[in-house]
């Protein structure tokens, strides 16, 4: 069963860091780009950043450019998301997400949620 | 960049009755477009990609079709078990937009 288990969400104070992780399972890894996909409480899905399958390119929304990092490591199977600089309106569920071979995203994790708050 | 615009926000049926979602482009996105439905505090689930591809294990009810900038999300026939948020997604080479969501309900 392909299987996506985000971790590492917890409560930050305006201006920390953290880092978000995601493991996958029952698929190649690293035969695709990946995805990390948030909502906040109430709100839609906003698209966060995105890997190529050999971290060759690296894809990020204006709204955390410069402050999030996206990386993958396929020996591991995993998926990483450094969030510095935190803010507010980055608190959200944060979901991993594989690109599906014909441009949508097909298997999605549980999702993990971060708290910015003071 | 490209703006999607859902329409309506919220709409409620009668199950059985028939229902369109709509998506509009900001610009031509030929047929690089996808829908999820997201269930209250479930994971988004893929229905369908490439406009008009079903996804493996869809009800056939759903369907989507369009190109260029205007795409529609149908349900032929709702079901209780669609009540949901629906989101039409673009996929550019380097970025994904998703539009706003519409709520669907069940009377």
């Amino acid at each position: 069963e392909m299987q996506l288990v985000e971790s590492g969400g917890g409560l930050v104070k305006p201006g920390g860091s953290l880092r978000l992780s995601c493991s996958a399972s029952g698929f190649t890894f690293n035969n695709y780009r990946m995805n990390w996909v948030r909502q906040a409480p109430g709100k839609g899905l906003e698209w966060v950043s995105s890997i190529s399958s050999k971290s060759s390119y690296l894809y990020y929304a204006d709204s955390v450019k410069g402050r999030f990092t996206i990386s993958r490591d396929n020996a591991k199977n995993s998926l990483s998301l450094q969030m510095n600089s935190l803010r507010g309106e980055d608190t959200a569920v944060y979901y991993c997400a594989r690109d599906h071979p014909h441009y949508a995203m097909d298997v999605w994790g549980q999702g993990t949620t971060v708290t910015v708050s003071s | 960049d490209i703006q999607m615009t859902q329409s309506p926000s919220t709409l409620s049926a009668s199950v059985g009755d028939r229902v369109t979602i709509t998506c509009r482009a900001s610009q031509n996105i030929d047929n690089l477009l996808a829908w999820y439905q997201q269930k209250p505090g479930k994971v988004p689930k893929l229905l369908i990609f490439r406009a008009s591809s079903l996804e493996t294990g869809v009800p056939s009810r759903f369907s989507g079709s369009g190109s260029g900038r205007q795409f529609t999300l149908t349900i032929s026939g709702l079901q209780p078990d669609d009540s949901a948020t629906y989101y039409c997604q673009h996929y550019n080479g380097d970025s994904r937009t998703f539009g706003q969501g519409t709520k669907v309900e069940t009377k």
